[in-house]
C-alpha cells in the first residue's frame, strides 16, 4: 500500500465548477502538506502549503486537512481553463518528502 | 530571475549508454534533489544532496550516480545499469533552513527515451 494515495482522474469539469481534489495517506508523522501544479512537460510549482488541520484559504484554492482521518483536500473555485493540469499532493515526515501519485484535471470552456 | 535550469529538455539514449543530465541553480539553496516521474505513479526521490560534497541515496538510487562539488550544480548520471531509464527526470531545490517542509522549487524536467 502506497504511503499517499490520489485518484489519477482525469476529472473533467465545465468552466466555473469547483473542483474538488483529495488524498488519503497512512503515516500519522506527516505534518506538513503541500498541494503542487504540473503543466504537460513542466515541473511542478508549489500552490499551497500548510500544518494543521482546518482551512486555509488563497484566491480560488482552498487547502484543507483532516489528520484524524489522514485526508487533505484541494478545492478550486471558479475554474478556469488555465486551470487545466495534474495537481499533486505531497507531504512531509522530518525531511522527507512523500508524493501522491497526482490528479489530471481538465477545465472545459 | 532565481531558478533551476535543466538540460537537455530532451536525450535519447542507445542500450548500454550513460547518460548524464543537468541541473543547476541560482536560489543559493543547499538542499538539491533528483525525481523521478512515471505516469500514475508520482515522483520518487532518486539521490539528494544537503551540502556539498555530500549525497545521501533515495528510495530508487539503483543505477544512478550523482556528484555535488558546487552548490549551484547537482548532475545526475543514469547508467548501463539502469533496467528502465525511460522516464521524466526532474531536479529541485530547497533551503536547508526549512528543509524543505514549505515545498521544493523544481526545474522543467528532462525526458530521457531509450532507443
Amino acid at each position: 500500500q502506497k504511503e499517499v494515495e490520489q485518484d489519477p482522474g482525469p476529472l473533467s469539469v465545465p468552466e466555473g465548477a469547483i473542483v474538488s481534489l483529495n488524498c488519503t495517506y497512512s503515516n500519522s508523522a506527516f505534518q506538513y502538506f503541500m498541494w503542487y501544479r504540473q503543466y504537460s512537460r513542466k515541473g511542478p510549482e508549489l500552490l499551497m502549503y500548510t500544518y494543521s488541520s482546518g482551512n486555509k484559504e488563497d484566491g480560488r484554492f482552498t487547502a484543507q486537512v483532516d489528520k484524524s482521518s489522514k485526508y487533505i483536500s484541494l478545492f478550486i473555485r471558479d475554474s478556469q481553463p488555465s486551470d487545466s493540469a495534474t495537481y499533486l499532493c505531497a507531504m512531509t515526515a522530518g525531511n522527507k518528502l512523500t508524493f501522491g501519485g497526482g490528479t489530471r484535471v481538465l477545465v472545459k470552456p | 530571475d532565481g531558478g533551476i535550469t535543466q538540460s537537455p529538455k530532451y536525450l535519447f539514449r542507445k542500450e548500454g549508454q550513460n547518460v548524464t543530465l543537468s541541473c543547476e541553480q541560482n536560489l543559493n539553496h543547499d538542499a538539491m534533489y533528483w525525481y523521478r516521474q512515471d505516469p500514475g505513479q508520482g515522483l520518487r526521490l532518486i539521490y539528494y544532496s544537503q551540502i556539498v560534497n555530500d549525497f545521501q541515496k533515495g528510495d530508487i538510487a539503483e543505477g544512478y550516480s550523482v556528484s555535488r562539488e558546487k552548490k549551484e550544480s547537482f548532475p545526475l548520471t543514469v547508467t548501463s545499469a539502469q533496467k528502465n531509464p525511460t522516464a521524466f527526470y526532474l531536479c529541485a531545490s530547497s533551503s536547508s533552513w526549512d528543509r524543505g517542509v514549505y515545498g521544493y522549487t523544481f526545474g522543467s524536467g528532462t525526458r530521457l527515451t531509450v532507443v
